[in-house]
């Protein structure tokens, strides 16, 4: 079955940095487009970042755009976000999800933001 | 950006009732929209893609309606499973764009 493990998350001061990774098993890692989505406490979801099966398309939600890196190795079957210049308002349970329609979800890492 | 706007914010409605969740979009997004069902402590789940199109192992009480920028998620005869945050998203422009979410709590 399709499953999506994140991991790398923790507490980290503002300015820092952070990378997360996201285990796929269960279906063919290279053939599907993935994203990267975040819920800050007690909030809605916000879509963060796309990457292309080839690696050659990449797209930023605004709020992330030159601080957060998408990245993938389909050989290891893994899903990165790199996250620099770090701010108290990227606190969030991040998930790796599958497909531009979402279908299958990690179960989530959290990232704290805080001096 | 295109702006997802769901209604009501919140949906009291009793076990074994019909619950109908309203998506707008800001511009037309064809047929590009996904429905999501979270619970406490837990990720997201697909529940209808395509707008209207169940995703796999979703149970039939669930229904998806719409195109272009008016879409409903419709549950009948709701089950104590049911009570939990919907939310909608749109896949056809970037950035993707999820609404506010509607909560749906026994009434």
């Amino acid at each position: 079955q399709v499953q999506l493990v994140e991991s790398g998350g923790g507490l980290v001061k503002p300015g820092g940095s952070l990378r997360l990774s996201c285990a796929a098993s269960g279906f063919t890692f290279s053939d599907y487009y993935m994203n990267w989505v975040r819920q800050a406490p007690g909030k809605g979801l916000e879509w963060i970042s796309f990457i292309s099966t080839t690696k050659s398309t990449t797209y930023y939600a605004d709020s992330v755009k030159g601080r957060f890196t998408i990245s993938r190795d389909n050989a290891k079957n893994s899903l990165y976000l790199q996250m620099d210049s770090l701010r108290a308002e990227d606190t969030a349970v991040y998930y790796c999800a599958r497909r531009s329609s979402l279908d299958s979800w990690g179960q989530g890492t959290l990232v704290s933001v805080s001096s | 950006e295109i702006v997802m706007t769901q209604s009501p914010a919140t949906l009291s409605v009793s076990p074994g009732e019909r619950a109908a969740l309203s998506c707008r979009a800001s511009q037309s997004v064809g047929s590009d929209l996904a429905w999501f069902q979270q619970k406490p402590g837990q990720a997201p789940r697909l529940l209808m893609y395509d707008a209207s199109t169940r995703a796999t192992g979703i149970p039939v009480r669930f229904g998806g309606s719409g195109s272009g920028k008016e879409f409903t998620l419709t549950i009948s005869s709701l089950q104590s499973e049911d009570f939990a945050v919907y939310y909608c998203q749109q896949y056809n422009d970037w950035p993707r764009t999820f609404g506010q979410g509607t909560k749906l709590e026994i009434k």
